[in-house]
């Protein structure tokens, strides 16, 4: 099972938003509706903030959303703030009980 | 408050074995499934795999079968990740993480709402 494509970077100065694409197959990202994103600050255990392509867990500011469309996810966090800088994964199931992550974003506040 | 709190860092040699423990508190260790990820130094993450809490039932990811062994200790809310023949490639940060609830798809947990803090093993000679 191949990982996500994801791009190596992002950035946004404060304020602003980013959004991260998360792009699979037919056969994971456009065949379910199961994405969830992670953040994942340096030295850090991985956080969830998004699962099933758009719901929040509580405790998740409603600054990060989630979307999906076709074979690509995003997750866009708006109003970026300094805390905000961290690597950023997507995952999808994959099918025959399989869960592939993306290979991660880096996201720098400016 | 949920926490899931993992044994120290781990130096190994070639072809040794070593076990990773993973203790949950704040909630019945049965009640969720257990998932383990793998993060090389530098690299992204890499899912390992899962075990049913309730029978426990391991499921393996592809090229994580044969060496890799998930097992509990229910007695002491206890999962354990277990890697035999050791290599310098398995040279990474090892999570534990437990399944949410909601988003099982085709009795898979779809997305891990705690983490470990993560356990380091180093395979060096």
């Amino acid at each position: 099972q191949s990982a996500l494509t994801q791009p190596p970077s992002a950035s946004g100065s404060p304020g602003q938003s980013v959004t991260i694409s998360c792009t699979g197959t037919s056969s994971d990202v456009g065949g379910y509706n199961y994405v969830s994103w992670y953040q994942q600050h340096p030295g850090k255990a991985p956080k969830l903030l998004i699962y099933e392509v758009t719901k929040r867990p509580s405790g998740v500011p409603d600054r990060f959303s989630g979307s999906k469309s076709g074979n690509t996810a995003s997750l866009t966090v708006s109003g970026l703030q300094a805390e905000d800088e961290a690597d950023y994964y997507c995952s999808s199931y994959a099918g025959s009980k399989n869960i592939v992550f993306g290979i991660g974003t880096k996201v720098t506040v400016l | 408050q949920v926490q899931l709190v993992q044994s120290g860092s781990e130096l190994k040699k070639p072809g040794a074995s070593v076990k990773v423990s993973c203790k949950a508190s704040g909630y019945s260790l049965t009640n969720y499934a257990m998932n383990w990820v793998r993060q090389a130094p530098g690299q992204g993450l890499e899912w390992m795999g899962w075990i049913n809490t309730n029978t426990g039932n391991p499921s393996y990811a592809q090229g994580f079968t044969g060496r890799f062994v998930f097992s509990l200790d229910t007695s002491v809310s206890t999962a354990y990740l277990q890697i035999s023949s050791l290599k310098a490639e398995d040279t990474a940060v090892f999570y534990c993480a437990r399944g949410a609830s909601s988003g099982w798809f085709r009795g898979t947990p779809t997305s891990f709402d705690y983490w470990g803090q993560g356990t380091l093993v180093t395979v060096s000679s």
